[in-house]
């Protein structure tokens, strides 16, 4: 049982906007930053928003993070079929000393 | 660019250990935590622990205390993960990813099968 939590699946159409939620607690996302990573079938993660809401370079501006309180949001804009894929938040935990990810939450574009 | 090159499918007894490599370049290894995520099949990631490369200071997710050990060959710029006691449930891939402030990982290894089976 992970110590985050987001939906299991959520979809979209072509250039649509969605928003997936990753809900924690005090001792994780209450109290440092949150990151999101996309995955597809047979590959590594690839991190699409780090420290919250902040990009690393060669990521698409149709992604976006936030985080207030103890959830964090990622938005994607503008849906396309390579969006399909899984999408997992992750924040540390000051009382595991260690990272916790999210479940994980399946993109599908119709 | 920087680069994490694992060592390739492994394939061990119940009871058994594995050690996999993750190989670095293209950076200062000494610089940056080197984490460790694993993923079963249809699953998602689980964290086992970090080490940093300069101390060789360890940490290990309490799912992991006692059977995982993280060590590091910086002349090599190598980090290694060795599991212990194995069972049919640490059949999964298993990742090293280059850790940074808050960040589990900026650029991840291909991945490395473990499959643990009788």
């Amino acid at each position: 049982q992970s110590l985050l939590t987001q939906p299991p699946s959520a979809s979209g159409t072509p250039g649509q906007n969605i928003t997936i939620s990753c809900s924690g607690g005090d001792s994780n996302i209450g109290s440092n930053s949150v990151c999101w990573y996309q995955q597809v079938p047979g590959a590594a993660p690839k991190l699409l928003i780090y420290i919250s809401d902040q990009r690393p370079s060669g990521i698409s501006d149709r992604f976006s993070g936030s985080k207030s309180g103890t959830s964090a949001s990622l938005a994607i804009s503008g849906l396309r079929s390579e969006d399909e894929a899984d999408y997992y938040c992750a924040s540390w935990d000051d009382n595991l000393f260690a990272y916790v990810f999210g479940p994980g939450t399946n993109i599908a574009v119709l | 660019q920087v680069k994490l090159v694992q060592s390739g499918a492994e394939v061990r007894r119940p009871g058994a250990s594995v050690k996999v490599s993750c190989e670095t370049s293209g950076y200062i290894f000494s610089r940056y935590d080197i984490n460790w995520v694993r993923q079963a099949s249809g699953q998602g990631l689980e964290f086992m622990g970090w080490m940093n490369p300069k101390s060789g200071n360890t940490g290990y997710a309490p799912n992991f205390q006692g059977r995982v050990t993280l060590t590091r060959n910086t002349s090599m710029s190598t980090a290694f993960l060795q599991l212990s006691n194995l069972k049919s449930d640490d059949t999964a891939v298993y990742y090293c990813a280059r850790g940074g402030p808050w960040i589990p990982g900026d650029f991840w290894g291909q991945g490395t099968q473990l499959t643990v089976s009788s």
